[in-house]
C-alpha cells in the first residue's frame, strides 16, 4: 500500500533556530501534499497545500515566511518553520494522495521548540 | 464548504461492548467522508470511507459505518470493543467536486477500553 514517510519523528531546537522536516511518498508519485498541524488533544489543522514545482498555496492565518514549503520533486515535499518560537511546537504531519480520494498520512514530526 | 461535528470528545467502553462513535456533517455539495484513527505520537490511519457508492460501509478492525443523508451523519460502529481499540477518532469530510483535495476534520473523539 501506499507510504508517506517523515523525517525526523522528533526534534528539538532552541528559539530562534530553524528546523527542517521532510515528506516523502515511498511508493507513489505525488503532486500535491499537504501538510497538518495538530495541537496537543486538537484536531488536525491543514496549513498549506504543497505543489511539485510551484509555489505551495497557505491557509487562511498560516506564515508563509514562517513555514517554508518546498515539493521539489514528486516525491518530496519539505517544511521548514523558519526562527522557530516556542509557539510552533507542535505535532506536524503531512499527507498525499496515491490515488482516488484517500489521503495517506505520514507518522508525523514532533516539534519542541526551548 | 465542509465541516464536521464531533458529538463527545471522550467516550469510554467496556471491553466487549458496542462501539458508538458520532459525526454529522455539513456540506453544500454531496460529501466523501471518511474515519481515520490515531494512534499517540502516529499520523492517522484509514478505518473506512464513503466516496458515494454503499451507504453502508465497512472498514478495518471491524468497525463500520453508515452514511444517513436524511440525518447527514456518518456514526462509526463497532459491535465489541477490543483493548486495542482504545485511540483517538477522527471524522473527516471532503468534497466530492473540485478535486476533493481538502479534508477538513471534526475535532476528534478519544476512545477508552476498561476491562
Amino acid at each position: 500500500g501506499a507510504v508517506v514517510s517523515q523525517h525526523p519523528s522528533w526534534v528539538i531546537c532552541k528559539s530562534g533556530t530553524s528546523v527542517k522536516i521532510e515528506c516523502r511518498s515511498l511508493d507513489f508519485q505525488a503532486t500535491t501534499m499537504f501538510w497538518y498541524r495538530q495541537f496537543p488533544k486538537q484536531s488536525l489543522m491543514l496549513m498549506a497545500t504543497s505543489n511539485e514545482g510551484s509555489k505551495a498555496t497557505y491557509e487562511q492565518g498560516v506564515e508563509k515566511d514562517k513555514f517554508l514549503i518546498n515539493h521539489a520533486s514528486l516525491t518530496l515535499s519539505t517544511l521548514t518553520v523558519t526562527s522557530a518560537h516556542p509557539e510552533d511546537s507542535s505535532f506536524y504531519i503531512c499527507s498525499a494522495r496515491a490515488g482516488g480520494y484517500v489521503l495517506t498520512f505520514g507518522a508525523g514530526s514532533r516539534l519542541t521548540v526551548l | 464548504a465542509q465541516s464536521v461535528t464531533q458529538l463527545g470528545s471522550h467516550v469510554s467502553v467496556s471491553e466487549g461492548a458496542l462501539v458508538l462513535l458520532r459525526c454529522n456533517y455539513s456540506s453544500s455539495v454531496p460529501p466523501y467522508l471518511f474515519w481515520y484513527v490515531q494512534y499517540p505520537n502516529q499520523g492517522l490511519q484509514l478505518l473506512l470511507k464513503y466516496t458515494s457508492a454503499a451507504t453502508l460501509v465497512k472498514g478495518i478492525n471491524g468497525f463500520e459505518a453508515e452514511f444517513k443523508k436524511s440525518e447527514t451523519s456518518f456514526h462509526l460502529t463497532k459491535p465489541s470493543a477490543h483493548m486495542s481499540d482504545a485511540a483517538e477518532y477522527f471524522c473527516a469530510v471532503s468534497a466530492s467536486t473540485g478535486g476533493g483535495n481538502k479534508l477538513t476534520f471534526g475535532t476528534g473523539t478519544q476512545l477508552k477500553v476498561e476491562l
